[in-house]
This record gives C-alpha cells, sequence and structure tokens, in this order.
C-alpha cells in the first residue's frame, strides 16, 4: 500500500462543466502521475509531476491541467469537460526511493468519470 | 523511444491449464520490468518485477525472467485457477533520469472451470 487516495472515486458530469479529480498521498513520494485509462488504447500518460510546481505534459494532454502546489496533493482538472474525456482516471506515484526500488509504479484505485 | 508490445487478448483457458503472456520491450540501457494485474472494477496492482538481467520475478504462482538477449519478460503460470481471471499489463521504468514508465496495452485473462 503506498498510500495513494483518489477523489471523488466516481462522477457524473455535464458537457462544459469543469472537473476536478484529486490525487493524495501520505508518504512524500515524489513522482506523481495522471493515466486516463480506456478500451483498446491501454493506459495513457495525461500529465506527470516530479515535485512541487514541476509537472509536464504526457501524450494525451490536451483538456487538461494539473497543479500540484504541495507534495501530497496532485490534482488533475478538466476545464471544460467534453464526453470523449469520459474514461476511468487513475492516479500513480514512484516512491522517492527511486533506482533502489527499481522505478516501481504504484497506482490508486481509479476515478470513474461519466460525462453526459 | 521506449515501447512494450504484450500479446493481445483475450486469453483464454481452462482451469489448471499453463499460461503464456508474451511482452518484449525496446529502451536503452537497464530498465526494470513490471507486471501489472488488474481486476475488474479495481486499479492496478504490481504482480512482480525484476530490475536486472537474468533476474526472475515470481508471486503468487505467476513468474517472469528478465531475458535482456531477447529483451522478452514473459508472464508464466503453470496451473490457472478462475481467480486469476483479469487484464495482465506488462511495463518497463527507464533506467537513470527519466521515471516515466511504459505500458503495454494489457492482455486479458479469462479462465473457465
Amino acid at each position: 500500500d503506498a498510500g495513494i487516495t483518489q477523489s471523488p472515486r466516481h462522477k457524473v458530469t455535464e458537457t462544459g462543466t469543469p472537473v476536478t479529480l484529486r490525487c493524495h498521498q501520505t508518504e512524500n513520494h515524489r513522482y506523481m502521475y495522471w493515466y486516463r485509462q480506456d478500451p483498446g488504447h491501454g493506459l495513457r500518460l495525461i500529465h506527470y509531476s516530479y515535485g512541487v510546481k514541476d509537472t509536464d505534459k504526457g501524450e494525451v494532454s490536451d483538456g487538461y491541467s494539473v497543479s500540484r502546489s504541495k507534495t501530497e496533493d496532485f490534482l488533475l482538472t478538466l476545464e471544460s469537460a467534453t464526453s470523449s474525456q469520459t474514461s476511468v482516471y487513475f492516479c500513480a506515484i514512484t516512491p522517492r526511493e527511486g533506482q533502489s526500488s527499481g522505478n516501481t509504479i504504484y497506482f490508486g484505485e481509479g476515478s470513474w468519470l461519466t460525462v453526459v | 523511444g521506449n515501447s512494450v508490445t504484450q500479446m493481445e487478448g483475450p486469453v483464454t483457458l481452462s482451469e489448471e491449464a499453463f499460461l503464456t503472456i508474451n511482452c518484449t520491450y525496446t529502451a536503452t540501457g537497464y530498465p526494470s520490468l513490471f507486471w501489472y494485474v488488474q481486476y475488474p472494477g479495481e486499479g492496478l496492482q504490481l504482480l512482480l518485477k525484476a530490475t536486472k538481467a537474468d533476474d526472475k520475478g515470481s508471486n503468487k504462482g505467476f513468474e517472469a525472467t528478465y531475458r535482456k538477449e531477447t529483451t522478452s519478460f514473459h508472464l508464466e503460470k503453470g496451473s490457472v485457477q478462475v481467480s486469476d481471471s483479469a487484464v495482465y499489463f506488462c511495463a518497463l521504468s527507464p533506467s537513470g533520469g527519466s521515471y516515466i514508465p511504459t505500458f503495454g496495452r494489457g492482455t486479458s485473462l479469462i479462465v473457465h472451470p
């Protein structure tokens, strides 16, 4: 258990509304990631963070923004949700130990988002 | 760039059959290799890992050996159970510098009684 909590776990929202998903970790991990998982596409990286206020884009970042104002929280925001953003969103972390743990990734339980 | 290729599913087996899910990778240097398992409605759980060539990762009867010469990390289990039905993801994490992992697309395993 890497101490990762995602919220909300399930959400239904309307097209055009803003949505924020929260990833909270309790063990001071440096690297945090947001992925989306869709049938036929596997896991796709949206954004990642390598420290407070240090974030970068992944392969499917359009329509998403992130913020990390403190180590324990990594927020994913959909500024104006669209139906194509209906998906399961996973937060993940890499432990602070880095190389000694083989850069193992640990995942949160997921947030199911439906945009209607 | 890095890539992971795993066999497409679904893989359908009878209980107690032998399982192999192939995984090959492309990466520079010496990445760490992982298998994750995802049960319906849940997140991805680390199943096993190997951090250097010829290492064997094992857990819950599953095994995979890091083969540098063939750039492979095939997942095997001698006797599958219905409870092993899930989606399995092969992944790599680069050595040095970048901490951005690369995942395969996942292989669905269905085990019938």
